[in-house]
């Protein structure tokens, strides 16, 4: 959906390092933002979520930032890991969800 | 014990054809939809449902119906398949309708159609 853009259709990163997956937006009317994970011949599968009125959420290595001026999105994954290697999709929206064309992440050991 | 399944895995059609993809959820969940997977891997909301009632009908061709016999099932019928057709076709659902925090999509494993 060009409303969601992840400008970076692939990633790639050292075990261990900080791995940073970005999202920008158009609509600044969206409540909730959305990270799903996705691996091949799977469906997404949720990962971590924020609403509009924070601007941070932290679950274990992953951490959502998201700044609404900017209308930007971003999830950091520290440490990296060889299994977090899969598509990341950011996902947002109010009554159905919007989401990007997925960023291809390989973390090599 | 999967949450989201749909059947079946692959579709290999031909143009003109009418196929039907199945999807069933025993999670509890009140809303379903389908989503379509393109060619530019974007994940699009073709229809959404709720408790059996239709919610979210995006721009889709009349050939695409979905039916949803309870609220555990919302299968897809897809009438005079063509070319275009052929994606990856996604089977959703969630504990409630519209976005929310606390109330993430559930997907399936996809559908991936082939018209020939």
């Amino acid at each position: 959906d060009q409303q969601v853009k992840q400008n970076s259709p692939s990633l790639s990163v050292q075990e261990g390092r900080i791995s940073i997956l970005n999202c920008d937006y158009t609509n600044s009317m969206f409540d909730y933002f959305l990270w799903y994970k996705k691996y091949p011949a799977e469906g997404p599968t949720f990962l971590i979520s924020i609403s509009s009125i924070k601007d941070k959420n932290e679950d274990g290595r992953f951490t959502v930032f998201l700044n609404k001026s900017a209308k930007h999105l971003s999830l950091h994954i520290v440490p990296s890991q060889p299994g977090d290697s899969a598509v990341y999709f950011c996902a947002m929206g109010n009554n159905d969800m919007r989401f990007g064309a997925g960023t291809r992440l390989t973390v090599k050991p | 014990d999967t949450a989201v399944s749909q059947t079946p895995k692959y579709l290999v059609t031909q143009m003109g054809n009418d196929k039907s993809i199945k999807c069933e959820q025993n999670l509890g969940h009140d809303t379903m939809y389908w989503y379509k997977q393109d060619s530019k891997k974007f994940l699009k909301i073709m229809f959404s449902y709720n408790n059996k009632e239709l919610i979210i009908n995006e721009t889709v061709p009349n050939r695409f119906s979905p039916k949803s016999p309870d609220k555990a099932h919302l299968n897809l019928h897809i009438n005079s398949l063509e070319l275009g057709d052929s994606a990856v076709y996604f089977c959703a659902s969630s504990r409630m309708t519209g976005a929310a925090e606390n109330s993430p999509l559930h997907f399936g494993n996809g559908t991936r159609l082939t018209v020939t």
